[in-house]
């Protein structure tokens, strides 16, 4: 079974402040991943892919892949109250052009004025 | 530019009734379709998934089935709802997944 796994928070974190999400994934033959943002009652959005061990960055968001460690995380710097939300980690089941991904349970971001 | 339209947003349903929920998307030809389902609380589930036109696959035994009459059209159906189809239905669509998927707006449905 494969399983992508994040801790469900709530995580909080003052305006202004650095939050940190993680992942772990357990197939090693994914090759994509991906962070969702979804508001309350709303769907995901895509925020950001990568695709290659490293750091890739988007404006205040950073997503970090380690392949080796089955880790992804994503940092949001410069946290917004706009940024409370759910974050899903998604990952690529590896099987063809399929396409299908496996989420995980999402973390919860709080950020406190 | 690709959008993907879900209807309706908000659905309430007596147990034993059908169910159709219809997805299509835009601006694209031949995309990979998802349907998810989100319980409350909980994690997306993946429930099918097309690579094309008659091509259905399932991923977990259920109530429910889906199918692709069109290229560009997604539809999920039941017979008979049962209380536990509650949640929160998503549609989707990618190019074979290469750079993830864009989400329909969702369907909300209570199952009574």
């Amino acid at each position: 079974q494969k399983e992508v796994e994040q801790n469900s928070g709530p995580l909080s974190v003052p305006e202004g402040a650095i939050a940190s999400l993680n992942c772990t994934y357990s197939d090693r033959g994914s090759q994509s991943f991906f962070w969702y943002r979804q508001y309350s009652g709303k769907s995901p959005e895509l925020i950001m892919s990568i695709y290659s061990n490293g750091d890739k960055e988007d404006g205040r968001f950073t997503a970090q892949l380690n392949k080796a460690s089955q880790y992804v995380s994503l940092l949001i710097r410069d946290s917004q109250p706009s940024d409370s939300a759910t974050y899903l980690c998604a990952v690529n089941a590896g099987s063809g052009n399929t396409g299908k991904l496996i989420f995980g349970q999402g973390t919860t971001l709080q950020v406190k004025p | 530019s690709q959008t993907i339209h879900q209807w309706p947003a908000t659905l309430v349903q007596p147990v034993g009734s059908p169910l159709s929920l219809e997805c299509t998307v835009e601006g694209t030809s031949n995309p990979n379709l998802y349907w998810y389902r989100q319980a409350a609380g909980r994690g997306l589930q993946l429930l099918f998934y097309s690579v094309g036109i008659g091509q259905i696959s399932s991923e977990v035994p259920q109530n429910l089935s889906a199918s692709r009459p069109q290229d560009r059209q997604f539809i999920l159906s039941s017979k008979k709802l049962l209380l536990s189809d509650s949640g929160f239905y998503l549609c989707a669509w990618s190019v074979q997944g290469i750079e993830g998927y864009t989400f329909g707006s969702g369907t909300r449905l209570t199952v009574v």
